[in-house]
């Protein structure tokens, strides 16, 4: 299994531009997450998924969009880049709803927007 | 208020000692899970351990073990025989609700403690 994979690990936008982070799991994992860390800090949860077609908004949902079509994919859209959405997103995925079942991430995706 | 506290920005430990990363929660909820994960510099995030708020025991991986002292609310990581390659950021994270609430799925972490073998 290849778990949790991320695409691309680095990009430089520009302000305004628009970009698609894209994120899959081969681990038929139901739940599924958008993360963003920002420089020393932890990581705050953008949009998560409970099974395809079901998305919610986490913590900081502010200019992006996400959509689930399959089990395995979930993709983070950003519409107009800005400065402030500079920052390493991580995506992640459980196998069910249980207090104890921990997520596994990708290996991120850092942005920098100029 | 802060859900995660990890009151120690940075920790440099001598090779083979023992070292114990702080982590306090706040949540009113009875059912709660803490995890630790590791950030090696090349960026990604791995699970170490998992405590649950109704476990009798404290949790042990290996050499993680968690000091979970509920009362106090307190879920410290524990790494004995430190080992250079434990050299990393190490957060803690809170998952509330109980197993049947749709959407509490969400990790809260904490800011992180950066944590440095010397040799």
């Amino acid at each position: 299994n290849a778990g949790v994979t991320q695409t691309p690990k680095f990009r430089i936008l520009k302000i305004g531009q628009s970009m698609t982070l894209q994120c899959a799991q081969d681990m038929n994992h139901n739940y599924m997450y958008w993360y963003r860390q920002d420089p020393g800090m932890g990581l705050k949860l953008i949009y998560y998924s409970v099974g395809a077609g079901i998305t919610d908004k986490g913590e900081v949902p502010n200019g992006y969009n996400v959509s689930r079509s399959t089990t395995e994919d979930f993709p983070l859209r950003l519409e107009l880049a800005a400065p402030s959405q500079t920052s390493v997103y991580f995506c992640a995925s459980s196998y069910r709803l249980a207090p104890q079942e921990t997520q596994y991430f990708g290996p991120g995706t850092r942005l920098l927007v100029l | 208020a802060q859900k995660i506290t990890q009151t120690q920005p940075g920790m440099f430990v001598q090779e083979k000692e023992a070292v114990t990363l702080d982590c306090t929660y706040d949540t009113s909820d009875p059912s709660y899970g803490l995890f630790w994960y590791k950030q090696p510099s090349s960026g990604e995030m791995i699970f170490l351990i998992y405590q649950g708020s109704y476990d009798q025991q404290n949790a042990t991986e290996g050499r993680y073990s968690l000091n979970f002292q509920k009362a106090r609310k307190s879920a410290n990581l524990v790494i004995s025989a430190s080992q250079l390659g434990d050299s990393a950021m190490y957060f803690c994270a809170m998952r509330e609700g109980r197993r049947s609430n749709f959407g509490n799925e969400k990790l809260t972490f904490g800011t992180g403690t950066r944590l440095t073998i010397i040799p």
